[in-house]
């Protein structure tokens, strides 16, 4: 059992479109980290959370703590955007580590 | 302030043989991270070091995979021998003790022939 879920796992779309990615987890955190991944390996972090919502550019996440649920919009979608985006978890019980989502995959068509 | 790098980008090997990844976490950071990431999944703790002491090495598979931070700034990741199953991409973070964000390196595609 995965401790955080993301859906979808893949998501295709056309470019200007709305787009919202969901993550899930079923313990207590910390903070939540939204990662991006492009085809190279590498990932760069987009935001870190924990409570609320933050805006940076065209991408908005916001997190529901009672819920246990957080989510990744990218508005006006570009396809630059195409990428791996991994939703990580830094639960309260262990010391400075991150669990991790599988990804969602997304391709942005011109 | 510079990253976290990593080298080789890229390595090919065949099975059984040996390779080493170099992580060189962002200055001042004590802890640091080695990941594996299998395609299609989420990165997998191997192990994680505070300064050079390890916290968690409970997912490394200690009969081939062996890693160290002996001055506790840079650190080398050893698979020997490997096997198919390590092709992955190897990544590795640092973040500072008070904060809660991991900054990745670029990470090393390794693919075992």
């Amino acid at each position: 059992k995965n401790e955080v879920e993301q859906s979808p796992q893949n998501l295709t779309a056309q470019e200007g479109e709305f787009i919202t990615i969901n993550c899930s987890y079923s313990v207590g955190i910390s903070a939540l980290h939204w990662l991006q991944q492009h085809p190279g390996g590498g990932i760069v972090s987009l935001f870190m959370l924990s409570s609320g919502k933050k805006k940076h550019g065209r991408l908005i996440a916001t997190i529901n703590i009672q819920e246990k649920h957080s989510s990744l919009h990218i508005t006006a979608s570009h396809p630059r955007d195409s990428a791996v985006y991994i939703c990580a978890v830094r639960p309260i019980i262990t010391g400075n580590q991150f669990y991790f989502g599988t990804g969602t995959s997304l391709t942005v068509i011109p | 302030e510079a990253g976290v790098a990593q080298s080789p980008r890229y390595k090919i090997i065949e099975k059984r043989q040996s390779v080493a990844f170099w992580c060189n976490p962002i200055s001042g950071h004590a802890t640091l991270y080695w990941y594996q990431q299998i395609l299609g999944q989420g990165p997998k703790l191997l192990i994680q070091f505070q300064n050079n002491g390890v916290v968690d090495d409970s997912q490394l598979p200690k009969d081939r995979f062996s890693a160290e931070r002996l001055k506790g700034v840079d650190s080398t990741l050893k698979i020997q021998p490997a096997k198919l199953e390590d092709s992955a991409v190897y990544l590795c973070a640092s973040s500072s003790i008070r904060a809660y964000e991991q900054y990745f390196g670029p990470g090393t595609r390794l693919t075992v022939t």
